[in-house]
């Protein structure tokens, strides 16, 4: 089955920084993938997303950027605030089948 | 919470016990999930249905079964509740297949605990 590695677990960055959070994928077959950030006590939120048959997308601050070659996909904030903490998650998608990474908990310090 | 309500919010339960959790949705979307996640883990697939009466396994499915009689309400239940079930338990929904790139929204969780 799908293997997603998610990294690092853990990211401080000072406000105005940029964040970078990077995923590999094992299975060739996930063509859709996902980026959740969660918050403490709540239900994770999609914040971006990238389909198979393209490299980058940008939201405002926030970017993915999607290497099927390598089967690595990275998800890239600029200018981060305090209220870009959370719990961030990727996800590698085929079918109904999903995958998810186990998270990268960011701080951002004022 | 995008239309989705997940009840009860928290249980306390024993070991041995029968436990059903429940999803509403008001969106009516045609697909719904059920996730569990644990610390320091990412969310996983425990069943998913794709319409009333349609279900299917996930990968962690063994120890739990699903109903859905109704296009707003998904259930799972624990037929006999053991401690490694201990879990906060995610509801999510889509309006189109998520591999299609339906974007699936997330309740706001159960937190069970299974003594």
């Amino acid at each position: 089955g799908e293997n997603v590695e998610q990294h690092p677990s853990t990211l401080s960055v000072q406000e105005g920084d940029s964040a970078v959070i990077k995923c590999t994928y094992s299975d060739s077959a996930s063509n859709y993938f996902p980026w959740y950030k969660q918050e403490l006590g709540k239900g994770p939120q999609l914040i971006i997303d990238i389909r198979s048959n393209v490299g980058e997308k940008k939201d405002q601050r926030i970017a993915v950027t999607l290497n099927k070659t390598a089967k690595h996909f990275s998800l890239h904030i600029t200018e981060t605030q305090p209220e870009d903490s959370a719990v961030y998650f990727c996800a590698a998608i085929w079918g109904d089948k999903s995958t998810f990474g186990d998270g990268t908990t960011l701080t951002v310090k004022p | 919470d995008a239309g989705i309500t997940q009840s009860p919010r928290h249980k306390v339960t024993e070991t041995g016990t029968p436990v059903t959790l429940r999803c509403h949705q008001t969106e009516n979307h045609r697909y719904m999930y059920w996730y569990r996640q644990d610390p320091g883990h990412g969310l996983r697939l425990i069943h998913y249905s794709y319409g009333v009466k349609d279900t299917d396994k996930g990968e962690v499915s063994d120890g739990y079964s699903v109903s859905r009689s109704k296009t707003e309400d998904f259930l799972l239940t624990l037929e006999s509740a053991t401690s490694s079930q201990t879990s906060v338990y995610f509801c999510a929904i889509s309006e189109s297949r998520y591999g299609n790139g339906g974007e699936q929204f997330f309740g706001p969780g159960t937190r069970l605990t299974v003594l």
